[in-house]
C-alpha cells in the first residue's frame, strides 16, 4: 500500500515570497492533516480536513497560511508571504477514520527554508 | 492546558544496554496515547497506540506501557538501527506531540 506522498521535498525561498506544498493521502483515507515541525520540536497541528471540509484550523496563521482539499483527496498548503520563522518541515498525515479517531500516518515532509 | 513532556531529551546507549523513555501528560479527555519513531529527514513512523492504564504493547525490542499520568517506552538490548527520535503524542480532539527523545545506540 502506497504511503502519504508529499512534494516538493525541499524548498528554499526568500522572505515575502509565496510557496505551496502538495499532499496525496493514503487511498481511501477520509481525514487529512497538515503539521508544522520546527527543528528540535514535535509536530504542531495546523489544520485538519474531513473529506473536503475543514474541521479545525484554529492553529493556522490565517493571515498568511491557507489550505484546501478539493474533491476530498489531494491537498495543498500555501504560505503567502513567507516569514523567516516559517522555516520548518511541513508534514502531511492521513487517517482512515473520521477526525478524532484512528491512527495518523505521516508523509516524508517538505523542508522549507526561508532566507 | 494540555501538555506532553518527554524525558530525557537525549539518550546515548551502548548496544545491548536496556533503558526506558518517559512521556508524561496532563490532558483532559485522553483518547489514546501514541508512540512514533522519526528518522532524520523522514516523517514520523507509527509504532504503538495505548488507550487505557495498564495496557502494554510490544514490537521487537520495544515495549510501551501506560499509566494514568505517563507512558514508558522500554528498549531491550538496543541495536544501532534503533537510533532515532522517539515521539510521544496524546489525542484529545487533536494529536498533541511532545518534543521527543533523541536516542543514539552505538556499537
Amino acid at each position: 500500500e502506497a504511503g502519504v506522498a508529499q512534494s516538493p521535498r525541499y524548498k528554499i525561498i526568500e522572505k515575502r515570497q509565496s510557496v505551496a506544498f502538495w499532499c496525496n493521502p493514503i487511498s481511501g483515507h477520509a481525514t487529512l492533516y497538515w503539521y508544522q515541525q520546527i527543528l528540535g520540536q514535535g509536530p504542531k497541528l495546523l489544520i485538519q480536513f474531513q473529506n473536503n471540509g475543514v474541521v479545525d484550523d484554529s492553529q493556522l496563521p490565517k493571515d498568511r497560511f491557507s489550505a484546501e482539499r478539493l474533491k476530498g483527496v489531494d491537498s495543498t498548503l500555501k504560505i503567502q508571504p513567507a516569514k523567516l520563522e516559517d522555516s520548518a518541515v511541513y508534514l502531511c498525515a492521513s487517517s482512515l477514520e473520521r477526525v478524532g479517531l484512528g491512527t495518523q500516518y505521516f508523509g516524508p515532509g517538505t523542508r522549507l527554508l526561508v532566507l | 492546558e494540555d501538555q506532553v513532556t518527554q524525558s530525557p531529551e537525549a539518550l546515548r546507549l551502548q548496544e545491548g544496554e536496556s533503558s526506558s523513555l518517559n512521556c508524561s501528560y496532563t490532558v483532559s479527555g485522553l483518547r489514546g496515547l501514541f508512540w512514533y519513531r522519526q528518522d532524520p529527514g523522514k516523517g514520523p513512523e507509527f509504532l504503538f497506540t495505548l488507550y487505557s492504564a495498564g495496557e502494554e504493547k510490544e514490537k521487537e525490542r520495544l515495549k510501551a506501557t501506560l499509566t494514568k499520568k505517563e507512558s514508558f517506552l522500554h528498549i531491550t538490548a538496543p541495536k544501532p538501527e534503533d537510533s532515532a527520535t522517539y515521539l510521544c503524542a496524546v489525542r484529545t480532539d487533536k494529536l498533541i506531540f511532545g518534543t521527543g527523545t533523541r536516542l543514539q545506540v552505538f556499537p
